[in-house]
């Protein structure tokens, strides 16, 4: 089955306790993307990767990093989580440019930070 | 840059009556492509439509349609004969055809209600 899996699905964590949340799809996509959904404020992409070891800035990048090593793989790294982090994180992916290029979606990554 | 905007934070809709949602969207490209995607309260994110811009005929889903009106920046989703399973967040996205381009613009989302 044709999947973006996130995980974890769930997690409460301190301040500045550094964590990793991972996705990975297989549908040997070339484009992934993290955002993070806040009340009101829709969905905003923080960081995204068109291709292997090709990263770039979304509009909310600071306090996040990436990585991609491999193709399936984009995890989503808070080194020094804040309070400001708790929201609900979506990992995505598309084929890339050209139609239909709709992004896939994880379930979604809800973190709580205190 | 391009800009997406939901004008109703909230709607409801009786159970099997119509309702259409609004999205207008920011451009000064040509070619691009427009989405409507719906997340339930199990916060998975659904693709519900797609539509090319250049293709001047609306998209339709089964009960789902849209209104695209290239000149006027418009892109309303209609829902026909609602059920209690469209209550959801809707989202509309915009996504440039240019070559290089992968990347969504997300609206800040309509609520739907579905009264039984």
């Amino acid at each position: 089955e044709a999947q973006v899996t996130q995980n974890p699905r769930y997690l409460i964590t301190v301040t500045g306790k550094k964590l990793t949340v991972t996705c990975s799809q297989n549908m040997n996509h070339e484009y992934m993307s993290w955002y993070r959904q806040d009340p009101g404020l829709g969905l905003r992409q923080i960081y995204y990767s068109m291709n292997v070891e090709v990263t770039d800035k979304g509009d909310v990048p600071e306090g996040y990093k990436v990585s991609r090593k491999e193709k399936r793989n984009f995890p989503l790294i808070l080194e020094s989580p804040s309070p400001n982090q708790t929201s609900l994180y979506f990992c995505a992916s598309s084929t890339g440019q050209g139609w239909p290029g709709e992004l896939f979606f994880g379930e979604g990554s809800r973190l709580t930070v205190l | 840059a391009q800009t997406v905007t939901q004008s109703q934070p909230e709607m409801s809709v009786q159970e099997a009556e119509t309702v259409t949602l609004s999205c207008t969207y920011d451009t000064s490209e040509s070619d691009y492509y427009l989405f409507w995607y719906k997340q339930p309260p199990s916060r998975q994110m659904i693709l519900v439509i797609r539509q090319e811009a250049y293709k001047q005929q609306n998209a339709t889903e089964n009960r789902f349609s849209v209104n695209f009106q290239k000149a006027a920046k418009s892109f309303s989703l209609k829902i026909s004969d609602s059920q209690l399973g469209d209550a959801a967040m809707y989202f509309c996205a915009y996504r440039s055809a240019g070559a290089g381009s992968y990347q969504l613009t997300f609206g800040k989302g309509t609520k739907l209600s579905v009264i039984p």
